[in-house]
């Protein structure tokens, strides 16, 4: 079946760096991924959408010059958290839509913990 | 946008019981219904899914059915077990769920006691 990876599972930053995320498709190619935010014992929030090839799509109230995300290739979306601050700790997930079939089932990572500090 | 309310917040059943789980969405175009089960630390899988076009789909203990018209679909799980346990969330989407994402429920913490 689709597997989609992330790297890393965990990271732990100083308040004012950046970090960097990424979501791999690793056996299929995805026109678009998706990334959330989801925060202890809370649903999914979809933060936006990324196309391969295009700027992302992002959700409101989501600052798209403190996320960056970026989808060079059919298989890569890169999540960047600049200027990380102590909000911005979070689990992140990324899912990932099967190009060309039709069936729309999206595949999500195992997500990435930031804490940061 | 669509908004997808899930019951109850916390299940606590005991083992072998059935459990359900149920959602309600707010936009009629929805067309696509999946359900995913959360373990600790953990990226959602999803479990089983459900298109507008059908009214009832089962996948050996679970199952999900589908009421259009009065925008409600819920989570049956039958003769449950200790793995059962996690946090399961109901999604809406109009497009699919491949082009526009998922709106999610607020999740559900089912507790399958021994």
């Amino acid at each position: 079946g689709a597997v989609v990876s992330q790297h890393p599972s965990r990271v732990i930053c100083k308040s004012g760096t950046s970090v960097k995320i990424e979501c791999r498709s690793l056996d299929f190619q995805a026109t678009t991924m998706f990334w959330y935010r989801q925060f202890p014992k809370q649903s999914l929030m979809l933060m936006a959408t990324s196309n391969e090839g295009s700027k992302a799509t992002y959700e409101q109230g989501v600052e798209k010059d403190k996320f960056l995300i970026n989808h060079a290739s059919l298989t890569l979306s890169t999540l960047t958290v600049t200027s990380a601050h102590p909000e911005d700790s979070s689990f992140y997930i990324c899912s990932a839509s099967l190009a060309g079939t039709g069936a729309n089932v999206l595949t999500f990572g195992a997500g990435s913990r930031l804490t940061v500090l | 946008g669509e908004n997808v309310e899930q019951h109850p917040s916390t299940l606590s059943v005991q083992e072998g019981d059935s459990a359900v789980i149920k959602c309600t969405y707010s936009d009629s175009a929805s067309n696509y219904f999946p359900w995913y089960k959360q373990e600790l630390g953990k990226g959602p899988q999803l479990i089983i899914d459900i298109r507008s076009n059908v009214g009832e789909k089962k996948d050996q203990r679970i199952a999900v059915t589908l009421n259009k018209t009065a925008k409600h679909f819920s989570l049956h799980i039958t003769e449950t077990q200790p793995e059962d346990s996690a946090v399961y969330f109901c999604a809406a989407s109009i497009t699919g769920g491949g082009a526009d994402g998922l709106t999610f429920g607020k999740g559900t913490h089912l507790i399958i006691q021994p």
